[in-house]
């Protein structure tokens, strides 16, 4: 089946350092991917998507999928205080009758801390 | 704005007692997922619809645990009777799409619920 592996966390970084989230998957099939973002006590939130061979950009974080690596790495060149929150990869795998998986597979997430 | 909506938000019940929580998704999407999220177990997919029908509940308890959809702007998830142990957020998420479609998910704010 999918699986995601994501960075082991916490991460605590300082304000205006650079972020990279590493999110690698497994997939026998073409797939959709997504990353997540949870702020204390909130929902899941939808930060950024994408498929295959194109780069997204949202809120100042960039995401580009790399089939040679089965990777979809998270980054933003500055973090603010305001983007501590648990970050989730996920994905969904697209099969060739449309009638497979509906559901997404999510990574375990990562918590990230950003400190003044 | 449509968002997923969800009650209620909050939920406090003795063990034993019967739990409903009901959901709904955006106007027009076709799928619905319930999730769990404890911190020891982090986000479960319990069941998901597709145009009303379940597909599967495999992430689900059966022998406490029921979700129904009576109709499309509505969903249902219903323990009885609750444990302790099924204290945890609930979200409900929506998606749409057709074949070859990226179905990313958008979340409820969740039920809290604790049994004591």
């Amino acid at each position: 089946g999918d699986s995601v592996t994501q960075t082991e966390g916490p991460v605590t970084l300082p304000e205006r350092a650079a972020l990279t989230l590493n999110c690698t998957y497994q997939s026998s099939y073409s797939t959709f991917l997504f990353w997540y973002v949870q702020y204390l006590n909130k929902e899941p939130e939808l930060l950024l998507k994408s498929s295959e061979n194109q780069e997204t950009d949202s809120r100042g974080f960039q995401a580009s999928p790399i089939k040679s690596d089965s990777s979809f790495h998270l980054e933003k060149p500055s973090v603010q205080l305001s983007d501590s929150a648990v970050y989730y990869c996920a994905l969904r795998d697209i099969r060739d009758s449309g009638a497979g998986s509906y559901q997404l597979t999510f990574g375990k997430g990562t918590k990230l801390s950003v400190i003044p | 704005d449509a968002r997923v909506t969800q009650t209620p938000r909050h939920k406090v019940t003795e063990m034993g007692q019967e739990v409903t929580m009901r959901c709904q998704p955006i106007l027009g999407h076709n799928t619905v997922f319930w999730y769990r999220q404890t911190m020891m177990q982090g986000l479960e997919l319990l069941a998901y619809f597709r145009n009303r029908a379940p597909l599967d509940d495999s992430g689900m308890p059966k022998d406490r645990f029921s979700a129904e959809m009576p109709d499309a702007t509505l969903a249902t998830l219903k323990i009885q009777p609750s444990e302790p142990r099924d204290s945890a957020v609930y979200f409900c998420a929506s998606g749409l799409g057709g074949q070859g479609a990226r179905y990313e998910q958008y979340f409820g704010p969740g039920t809290r619920l604790t049994v004591t």
